[in-house]
């Protein structure tokens, strides 16, 4: 069974601080994205990564892909309340079909 | 806008009924993915189609199914319906289905009481 296992589920922080959230499996994917949900809404693409060890940056946002291509990391620099929303990664392990982690829902409080 | 389109927005239905949900991918996608977000479960994937043909089944019910038709739109059927029915249901597209970014609609709030 292929699993994505987020963490954080819930995190709660202030304007300016950083925080890492974190995506992991067993499983090895060939690419894995993110995703920002806002509510009401559905998810939208952040990144996509396909090379282990690679790292992308989105302003101040920095997406990393494990050396195994089994987890990652997104990090975000000086928090906005902007920011706020619920954070999804996506798998896929060469297939059609595309699984989702339940998610880390961020609060930044101004 | 994602250019993915969804309806209805929400849908209120009583337990036993049978609702069809719809969603017109992008213009020029061939692929189109249904997924159910509830509040405990997160997004699970149920199913593919790419192209009019089924690719990849996740956690469907029995009593759900679905079609891709030729115009490339597609239909959720979810029939015998249960108060754990009750979901937000996601449709996505992309342009060849493997490993692609994918675009998602605004969704269809479903309500069971």
């Amino acid at each position: 069974t292929q699993l994505l296992e987020q963490s954080p589920q819930f995190l709660s922080i202030q304007e300016g601080e950083n925080l890492t959230v974190y995506c992991n499996s067993s499983s090895v994917f060939s690419s894995l994205q993110w995703y920002r949900q806002e509510p009401g809404e559905g998810p939208v693409l952040l990144v996509t990564v396909v090379t282990g060890g690679e790292v992308k940056k989105l302003k101040r946002l920095t997406f990393q892909f494990g050396d195994a291509r089994k987890d990652s990391s997104l990090h975000i620099t000086a928090a906005q309340t902007g920011d706020t929303g619920l954070y999804l990664c996506a798998g896929n392990t060469g297939g059609f079909k595309t699984i989702f982690g339940a998610g880390t829902r961020l609060f930044v409080k101004a | 806008d994602s250019g993915v389109t969804q309806t209805p927005k929400h849908l209120i239905t009583a337990t036993g009924q049978r609702v069809t949900l719809r969603c017109s991918p992008r213009s020029g996608d061939l692929s189109v993915y249904w997924y159910q977000q509830s509040l405990d479960q997160g997004l699970q994937f149920l199913i593919q189609y790419y192209n009019g043909e089924e690719r990849a089944k996740g956690n469907i019910l029995e009593r759900f199914s679905a079609q891709q038709f030729p115009d490339l739109h597609s239909e959720l059927n979810l029939s015998s319906l249960e108060l754990g029915d009750s979901a937000l249901y996601f449709c996505a597209s992309s342009a060849s289905g493997v490993g692609e970014k994918l675009f998602f609609g605004s969704g269809t709030q479903l309500s069971v009481l």
